[in-house]
């Protein structure tokens, strides 16, 4: 399988801990993008890292990028409530001219107040 | 902000019928996609569209399923007979080709 795989599938911390999410993935990968959905709702796109950068920033969110040991890691730090939600990681690999982005299982997390 | 809309949010449907969902793109975006998500799984492709025609589609995206893209905005997709694992969330999503795809809120279908 091309997906990646997000590790851990649960976690559970306090407010303003920060919280960190691994992706593994098998193939080359031309970027890989970081989602978060609310529990019944939409998929919000958070990150997107090319294969070529190592390291991006938004805000509270920090993605890491190893092409080498091809995994990802999605850090939130001073987290909040606010943030309880699913993450996933979606890989992106140009599949006839379509870029494809192939989501994991998700790591489910939960910030208690 | 331009965002992708869906409609309808929900739909109860009885097996066998047939069901069009809705999406709006974002207007300047050029490829368009529809993925499903079964309650409590990963979100699953179903099919990629650009240029007016099917770039890629998965083996979800039997001859049950179908896409279309009537005008210059809307984008459907078309399950025509439907059956109980039918049941899922479907997200569409648009986005400009290796880059970031935006997904619109999803319709929650539900097959009795």
């Amino acid at each position: 399988s091309q997906q990646g795989e997000e590790d851990p599938q649960a976690l559970s911390i306090q407010e303003g801990e920060n919280a960190t999410m691994n992706c593994s993935y098998k193939t080359s990968i031309n970027n890989l993008q970081w989602y978060r959905q609310n529990s019944g709702r939409g998929l919000v796109h958070l990150i997107l890292i090319r294969s070529n950068e190592r390291e991006k920033h938004s805000g509270r969110l920090r993605v890491t990028l190893d092409t080498s040991k091809k995994s990802s890691s999605l850090l939130i730090t001073a987290s909040r409530a606010a943030d309880t939600a699913s993450y996933f990681c979606a890989t992106v690999y140009p599949s006839g001219g379509s870029y494809i982005p192939t989501f994991g299982r998700g790591t489910s997390l939960i910030v208690h107040p | 902000e331009p965002e992708v809309t869906q409609t309808p949010s929900h739909q109860v449907t009885q097996m066998g019928q047939e069901v069009i969902l809705r999406c709006v793109p974002i207007s300047n975006h050029l490829y368009f996609y529809w993925y499903r998500q079964i309650l409590g799984q990963k979100v699953e492709f179903l099919v990629s569209f650009y240029n007016n025609e099917i770039s890629e589609k998965s083996e979800i995206f039997d001859d049950q399923f179908s896409v279309e893209r009537p005008d210059g905005s809307n984008f459907t997709l078309k399950i025509r007979s439907t059956k109980l694992e039918d049941s899922a969330m479907y997200f569409c999503a648009s986005g400009q080709g290796s880059g970031t795809q935006y997904f619109g809120p999803g319709t929650r279908l539900l097959v009795l």
